[in-house]
């Protein structure tokens, strides 16, 4: 049972441009999060997304960031007009079941982003 | 959310059992405690979780105080390779897990 597939694993990206991180759950699992580490610091909690459905957004940015988890394919996290302090490590992982129930959440290998 | 604190660094010498406190004073009735381990730039790695019990697994074990005020992650027998960043976390209602800044294990031969 392959793990958390988050890609691509290094992205660069200049000023201005659109970044796009896809997340692959474990096979069978349905909730999916966005997790963001910058340099030094630990993870801060962006966003919770079952299929098509965004549960909780309360970590995400207002303005620039979205993200979807549709009926097929991966997990999608969207930064338009990336600026440098976007630049950090996005974290994805998966769970089973609902919220409460006390199942772990699986980490993928995250997504190194550089703003130039 | 429930706030928590551990100390930013330990040492621990190979062979012997790591103890990582953490406090978690605030912690909600129906919050879990979990452990998870970064090991470098790695994606965070799921050690072991409890609610009000001791629990045990084949990575560590987990004593959470009567009160739940605080717990203690144990690795019974540290190797090299346990050496990483251990965060302490609830997992709130809402299913979001919140980091701080970790205890940063050193195990050194």
């Amino acid at each position: 049972n392959a793990g958390v597939m988050q890609n691509p694993r290094h992205l660069v990206r200049r000023r201005g441009q659109e970044a796009r991180l896809r997340c692959s759950p474990m096979k069978g699992h349905s909730h999916v999060y966005w997790y963001r580490q910058l340099p030094e610091e630990g993870l801060k909690f962006m966003v919770y997304l079952q299929k098509e459905n965004i549960i909780d957004e309360s970590g995400m940015p207002k303005e620039r960031f979205s993200a979807e988890f549709p009926k097929e394919g991966p997990s999608i996290l969207r930064i338009q007009q990336v600026v440098r302090g976007d630049s950090a490590a996005y974290f994805c992982a998966s769970s089973p079941f609902l919220a409460g129930s006390g199942d772990e959440q699986f980490f993928g290998p995250g997504t190194r982003l550089t703003v130039l | 959310d429930a706030k928590t604190t551990q100390p930013p660094s330990m040492d621990c010498a190979e062979g012997r059992a790591a103890n990582l406190p953490c406090n978690h004073s605030t912690i909600s009735g129906n919050e879990y405690v979990y452990w998870y381990r970064q090991i470098h730039s790695q994606g965070p790695q799921y050690i072991i979780h409890g609610l009000k019990n001791n629990e045990t697994n084949e990575m560590a074990s987990l004593i959470i105080t009567e009160d739940r005020k605080s717990s203690t992650l144990i690795l019974p027998h540290a190797t090299l390779r346990d050496t990483a960043v251990y965060y302490c976390t609830p997992l709130n209602a809402g299913n979001m897990l919140t980091f701080g800044g970790g205890t940063r294990l050193m195990v050194k031969p």
